[in-house]
């Protein structure tokens, strides 16, 4: 299957700071990218829709201002995490969808803000 | 929009057992149905899909069934083993913005041996 790769896996921060989550394809071409976030013991909370080129598609409840998407090639995206505060500690996954429409996940990024 | 809904949320089978993981779907325009396996603290991972187009798929000991009608489709795992052992997420997608999923709250599976 297609390889997705998502940098850093473990991030510690200040609360306050700002924070970049990089998800890349490494061996095919995303035109669409998504974005999770998941809590402990729970499903897979979609955040966002990223498309090469254009706005991010936020889901309901979801600050864009917050949570800054940028999607500048086909081949990688990046989640910014502004003013990180203790409540945005959480696991962040990526994917991305390959030319059969197959969704393909990256490691995850576990940030905790202090 | 898309609700999907997944039971149990935890299930216990003795290692040689078969386990079912089921889920229903609320859409109707829905036509693609994925599983993935995830293991404490790393991505999920696709096991098994399927397309709207066929009612059954098998891949050595998992299998996916699907009744278009009942919109709701199932995950089975035969002969369990202790590497089965994982959250098991089912999704449902319409195909449209990118196919864009919506998954169920999961199933966690623990294999007795």
């Amino acid at each position: 299957g297609a390889v997705v790769s998502q940098h850093p896996s473990r991030v510690i921060c200040k609360s306050g700071t700002s924070v970049k989550i990089e998800c890349r394809s490494l061996d095919f071409q995303a035109t669409t990218m998504f974005w999770y976030r998941q809590f402990p013991k729970q499903s897979l909370m979609l955040m966002a829709t990223s498309n090469e080129g254009s706005k991010a598609t936020y889901e309901q409840g979801v600050e864009k201002d917050k949570f800054l998407i940028n999607h500048a090639s086909l081949t990688l995206s990046t989640l910014t995490v502004t003013s990180a505060h203790p409540e945005d500690s959480s696991f962040y996954i990526c994917s991305a969808t390959d030319d059969l429409n197959i969704q393909y996940f990256g490691a995850g990024t576990r940030l905790s803000v202090l | 929009g898309e609700n999907v809904e997944q039971h149990p949320s935890t299930l216990s089978v003795q290692e040689g057992d078969s386990a079912v993981i089921k889920c229903t779907y609320s859409d109707s325009a829905s036509n693609y149905f994925p599983w993935y396996k995830q293991e404490l603290g790393k991505r999920p991972q696709l096991i098994i899909d399927i397309r709207s187009n066929v009612g059954e798929k098998k891949d050595q000991r998992i299998a996916v069934t699907l009744n278009k009608t009942a919109k709701h489709f199932s995950l089975h795992i035969t002969e369990t083993q202790p590497e089965d052992s994982a959250v098991y997420f089912c999704a449902a997608s319409t195909g449209e913005y990118g196919n864009k999923l919506v998954f169920g709250a999961g199933t966690i599976l623990r294999v007795k041996s």
